[in-house]
């Protein structure tokens, strides 16, 4: 019965590969995050989607591009990966789309580029 | 423009003692303002929210924080602690951007002593 779902955990991969990050939450959320936490444990936002339409994208490379097929999924893409990318990222998901609305936390993708 | 500053990358407190993790906001608004907990390998987890109903809010396991307008604070306080509070623990701010973003701080490691 968990909230917000991702798969994989963990991925380790070679610089210039292609992966994915697939994110499912069953909360009957409208708003969907993708937050990048480096190793000092700083946390930054990525992108939001509300009801499948994209509201937020921060400055992020064009490499990573998010795709929600319905309000419930929100996915990540990554092209030709760097060693910078080396992070945990998490997806999140909030009742709707206002300040009020706390976050919801997936447990995370340690993606590690070598 | 919004955000928030924790004071202190790491706090160490033994069983038993007072908690007390420091957060600062800038907000030219009334902020909404977040606790949020990190366990090891572990999404955040919301520990509490200020929405302006009431300046001393209560959250889960015993803790809680005051909103202090005056001082532009919003510190978190558990009077006993145990060592399960032994995470990583963020402060965060929500703006609105043309879409709403939860900005969190640097975060404060908590370390309990037996």
């Amino acid at each position: 019965d968990t909230a917000v779902s991702q798969t994989p955990k963990y991925l380790v991969t070679q610089m210039g590969n292609d992966k994915s990050i697939k994110c499912e939450q069953n909360l009957g959320h409208d708003t969907m995050y993708w937050y990048k936490q480096d190793s000092k444990k700083f946390l930054k936002i990525m992108f939001s989607y509300n009801n499948k339409e994209l509201i937020i994208n921060e400055t992020v490379p064009n490499r990573f591009s998010p795709k929600s097929p319905d309000k419930a999924h929100l996915n990540l893409h990554i092209n030709s990966l760097e060693l910078g990318d080396s992070a945990v990222y998490f997806c999140a998901s909030s009742q709707e789309d206002r300040d009020s609305s706390p976050l919801h936390f997936g447990n995370g993708t340690r993606l590690t580029v070598t | 423009a919004q955000s928030v500053t924790q004071l202190g990358s790491h706090v160490s407190v033994s069983e038993g003692a007072l908690v007390l993790l420091r957060c600062n906001y800038s907000s030219s608004v009334p902020p909404y303002l977040f606790w949020y907990v990190q366990y090891p390998n572990q999404g955040l987890q919301l520990l509490l929210k200020y929405t302006s109903a009431a300046t001393l809010v209560k959250g889960i396991n015993g803790f809680e924080a005051e909103f202090k307008k005056s001082e532009t604070s919003f510190h978190l306080t558990k009077p006993s602690a145990h060592m399960s509070d032994a995470a990583e623990y963020f402060c965060a701010v929500t703006l609105n951007t043309g879409g709403f973003k939860t900005i969190f701080g640097a975060g404060t490691r908590l370390f309990v002593k037996a």
